[in-house]
């Protein structure tokens, strides 16, 4: 079975910076490019970021580029954001996906960012 | 950026009817489109890929159509269970971006 747990919830002031992690199992993780979604309170989902497999390329939406940073650890199973100069726009629910014959087969159940002062 | 203009907002619909959602694309994607179902504090689920293919596990009253820039999620025989918020994504180009989402609520 297919499990995405992230982990690195919380709350943060703006300007700082924050680190999530999804650990992946129930399949082969160094296969798979892997995503970062993320939702506002009450809003809809946006995009952020996609490392391909064997992390050769990255992609990220223009709110986060410079700012947010996607890797993975594919000896860990672990795919990472790390999130610097944080701002309220930030606050939302970030979930981790897997891409397959689709995008995003799979997520993770989401950890909540909460940025503010 | 491709925007995708999804409609309606929000859908009021009986068990066992028929709905249909649309999805408008601002350029061609190519069938690169697929739609997610998220239930209220669920994670969003994998309905239909590349326009019109039925991911494993999903019941057949789902079925997506389309080509170019324009796209419909369509749902048959409404069930309790697909009460729910509707999503749009196209694949085609970076950023890949969502459609705003569309509640369907069950009368």
């Amino acid at each position: 079975e297919v499990q995405l747990v992230e982990s690195g919830e919380g709350l943060v002031q703006p300007g700082s910076s924050m680190k999530l992690s999804c650990v992946a199992s129930g399949f082969t993780f160094s296969n798979y490019g892997m995503n970062w979604i993320r939702q506002a309170p009450k809003k809809g989902l946006e995009w952020i970021a996609l490392i391909y497999y064997d992390s050769s390329s990255k992609y990220y939406a223009d709110s986060v580029k410079g700012r947010f940073t996607i890797s993975r650890d594919n000896s860990k199973n672990t795919l990472y954001l790390e999130m610097n100069s944080l701002r309220s726009e930030d606050t939302a629910m970030y979930y981790c996906a897997k891409d397959g014959m689709a995008p995003f087969d799979y997520w993770g159940q989401g950890v909540m960012v909460t940025v503010s002062s | 950026d491709i925007q995708m203009t999804q409609s309606p907002a929000s859908l009021s619909a009986s068990l066992g009817e028929t709905v249909s959602i649309e999805c408008l694309a601002s350029e061609d994607i190519y069938n690169n489109l697929a739609w997610y179902q998220q239930k209220p504090g669920k994670s969003p689920q994998l309905l239909i890929y590349y326009a019109s293919s039925l991911q494993d596990g999903v019941p057949s009253r789902f079925s997506g159509s389309g080509s170019g820039t324009q796209y419909s999620l369509k749902i048959n025989s409404l069930e309790s269970e697909d009460a729910a918020t509707y999503f749009c994504l196209q694949d085609s180009e970076y950023p890949w971006t969502f459609g705003g989402g569309t509640k369907l609520e069950l009368k």
